[in-house]
């Protein structure tokens, strides 16, 4: 069965910094194309992130709102997905879905709770 | 950035009836359309890829059509299960963006 599970979220303050972790089973992930996407409370969907697959190149993507704030990798030998976020600001606060890009993005994770506050 | 936007906001119906959300896109989008539902507190639910390709596993009442600009997800009779929110999403260019969700109640 294909599974994702996130981990790693929290409350942080404004500047600091958070590694979110989704652990993969059924599949490898290093043959998907890997995204992470975030919903802020009672709100819409916002696409974060992409990691494409070992043979399409490793290549990462970031939203806009993100960039050279966040971080995506993947790790092969636990077949699982991160994402560094640093200089955290109140606007990420969200919850954070590891999603496979597959078929646009067919499998999601539960989410874990993204809180930057002071 | 290729902005969605989807109507109507929220739609009232009832079990049985058939429903139509549509979904237009500021710039051309090819089949490179998706639609999801969530439902409060879980995650979102792939329904459909490609404009009008059910995603493994969901049942044939949903429907999807649509190129470039227009698009327009269908459920043909509606089942206890389906009140839910339902958003659209284009994979055509990054950064991959939403519709604002459109949340089907229950008349």
């Amino acid at each position: 069965e294909v599974q994702l599970e996130e981990s790693g979220g929290g409350l942080v303050q404004p500047g600091g910094s958070l590694r979110l972790s989704c652990m993969v089973s059924g599949f490898t992930v290093s043959d998907y194309f890997m995204d992470w996407v975030r919903q802020a409370p009672g709100r819409g969907l916002e696409w974060v992130a992409r990691c494409t697959s070992k043979a399409r190149g490793d290549i990462t993507v970031y939203a806009a709102s993100v960039r050279g704030r966040f971080s995506i990798s993947r790790d092969d030998s636990k077949n699982s997905l991160y994402l560094q976020m640093n200089s955290l600001k109140i606007e990420d606060t969200a919850v954070y879905f590891c999603v496979r890009g597959y078929n646009s993005f067919d499998t999601w994770g539960q989410g874990t709770l993204v809180s930057v506050s002071s | 950035d290729i902005q969605l936007t989807q109507s109507p906001s929220s739609l009232s119906a009832s079990v049985g009836d058939r429903v139509t959300i549509t979904c237009r896109a500021s710039q051309d989008a090819g089949i490179s359309l998706a639609w999801f539902q969530q439902k409060p507190g879980k995650a979102p639910k792939s329904l459909i890829y490609a404009a009008s390709t059910l995603q493994s596993g969901v049942p044939p009442r949903f429907s999807g059509s649509g190129s470039g600009t227009d698009f327009t997800l269908t459920i043909s009779s509606l089942q206890p299960e389906d009140f839910a929110t339902y958003f659209c999403q284009q994979y055509e260019n990054y950064p991959y963006t939403f519709g604002q969700g459109t949340r089907l109640e229950i008349k």
